[in-house]
């Protein structure tokens, strides 16, 4: 496998569910982020970790939770989301150097929240 | 004011058109622009990196950045059903790719 895969392509929850999307990137990259895509919004930042550690959480709800094992996983855990919750989410990752500002991103896993 | 603004379209042309995508940013301090295309089901991808001012091609596409009017563009030249895709614009202030700012994107429908 190459490039940025994203497990489950879709899922489906109920407000009380726990559920998490993983992440898996095959390029060496060391930094790791999760993004959110609303419809017709710009994609909105959530998480990023470089080296394994966060650097930037901008502000999402506790219900959100990332977890970065290793350079190469990365997993966003959910729990008691909201309808509003219901959106794409991209993981993406990037290398360092001149080209750390270059993102590769997975297919997306499409959640409903019910 | 929105600090990137984007037409959502969709924008539909004829096959061979010619085809002009634009942002613009109110940040003067962003240094890397860049164009990632997404078609439906899948993630973006990067499609033009530019640093600073000035134009960039790469085939049928040019990436034009204009900082003075704070605007960026992409072209497309003889555009094809394969580039029917939504275009987002992104912008970033140092290259530490933490701080990226995307656009809404741009709905592009390419009529064969």
């Amino acid at each position: 496998e190459t490039g940025v895969t994203q497990t489950p392509r879709h899922l489906v929850m109920g407000m009380t569910n726990k559920k998490s999307l993983k992440c898996e990137q095959h390029l060496g990259h060391n930094a790791m982020y999760w993004y959110k895509q609303s419809a017709k919004k710009p994609l909105e930042l959530m998480f990023v970790y470089s080296l394994e550690e966060r650097v930037e959480n901008n502000s999402v709800p506790s219900r959100f939770s990332p977890e970065c094992p290793n350079s190469s996983h990365l997993f966003l855990h959910l729990h008691t989301l909201q309808p509003e919750d219901s959106a794409l989410y991209l993981c993406a990752s990037s290398g360092g150097g001149s080209g750390a500002n270059v993102l590769t991103f997975g297919a997306g896993s499409r959640l409903t929240v019910l | 004011q929105k600090e990137v603004e984007q037409d959502p379209g969709p924008l539909s042309v004829p096959e061979g058109a010619i085809v002009s995508l634009n942002c613009t940013y109110s940040n003067s301090a962003f240094q890397y622009f860049m164009w990632y295309r997404q078609y439906s089901r899948k993630g973006p991808e990067l499609l033009m990196y530019t640093y600073s001012s000035g134009n960039k091609e790469d085939g049928r596409f040019t990436a034009q950045v204009d900082k003075s009017s704070k605007y960026i563009s992409l072209f497309i030249r003889d555009s094809q059903p394969s580039d029917s895709a939504t275009y987002l614009c992104a912008f970033d202030l140092t290259n530490a790719g933490n701080m990226l700012t995307f656009g809404g994107g741009t709905r592009l429908m390419v009529k064969p």
